[in-house]
């Protein structure tokens, strides 16, 4: 079965700072990959999508991230964060089968400090 | 029309109550999902309806009962919960049910059970 994690629970980034958000996922094939941004008491937002091709995603908001099979991972950056990115943000893993849903990991909470 | 509705965006019901959480999208996408979201934890599937027809129902108590009178419509029936079930009840949406396209949320209903 499909699983990802997020090892960072919390990052404080500075204003103005560059931004990376770790992802790791687990499965057999390539998966389908995605990053979403919550604020607080909102729905989720999707920033950007992997499927297949050109590892390097770019996303909404000047986000981008970049797929590393020999990795296995799907991590998020930002070259300048602003104080409006502060937010969670999920990763989430999806598979090529009927009957099945996207799994989200546990999340990194973004704080930006001016 | 890009979005998905949820309506109410937020709903105070005692343990006794009966009531409903609405969603609604004119994107023609085919499948449909009740997520269940607790403050600082990433979103829990209970619901996804493929075609109109209930496909996953993740071990979710009977007193949530998820409905889809039609491909634009998910209604979610809440009858005698419980306190510990307050929290941001998510609906989403993608084109096919395989979760490839990635979803696109509703900004949440904020439900309180006292």
């Amino acid at each position: 079965a499909q699983s990802v994690t997020q090892p960072d629970i919390h990052i404080t980034v500075s204003e103005g700072a560059s931004l990376e958000l770790r992802c790791n996922y687990s499965y057999g094939a390539t998966p389908y990959l995605f990053w979403y941004v919550q604020s607080p008491g909102q729905g989720l937002q999707l920033l950007l999508k992997y499927f297949s091709g050109d590892t390097l995603v770019q996303g909404i908001k000047g986000f981008e991230a970049e797929f590393k099979r020999s990795q296995s991972s799907f991590n998020l950056r930002k070259p300048s964060v602003h104080w409006s990115d502060a937010a969670e943000y999920f990763c989430a893993v999806g598979v090529v089968q009927a009957g099945t849903a996207l799994i989200f990991g546990k999340g990194t909470t973004l704080s930006v400090s001016s | 029309d890009t979005e998905v509705t949820q309506t109410p965006k937020h709903l105070v019901m005692g343990m006794t109550n009966k009531k409903s959480l609405k969603c609604e999208q004119h994107m023609g996408h085919r499948a449909m999902y009740w997520y269940k979201q607790k403050a600082k934890k990433p979103p829990e599937l209970m619901f996804v309806y493929s075609y109109e027809k209930l496909s996953i129902n993740e071990s979710v108590p009977s007193r949530f009962s998820p409905e889809c009178p039609n491909s634009s419509l998910l209604n979610l029936h809440l009858h005698a919960l419980q306190p510990e079930d307050s929290a941001l009840y998510l609906c989403a949406s993608s084109q096919d049910p395989t979760a490839t396209y990635g979803y696109t949320f509703g900004s949440g209903t904020r439900l309180t059970v006292v």
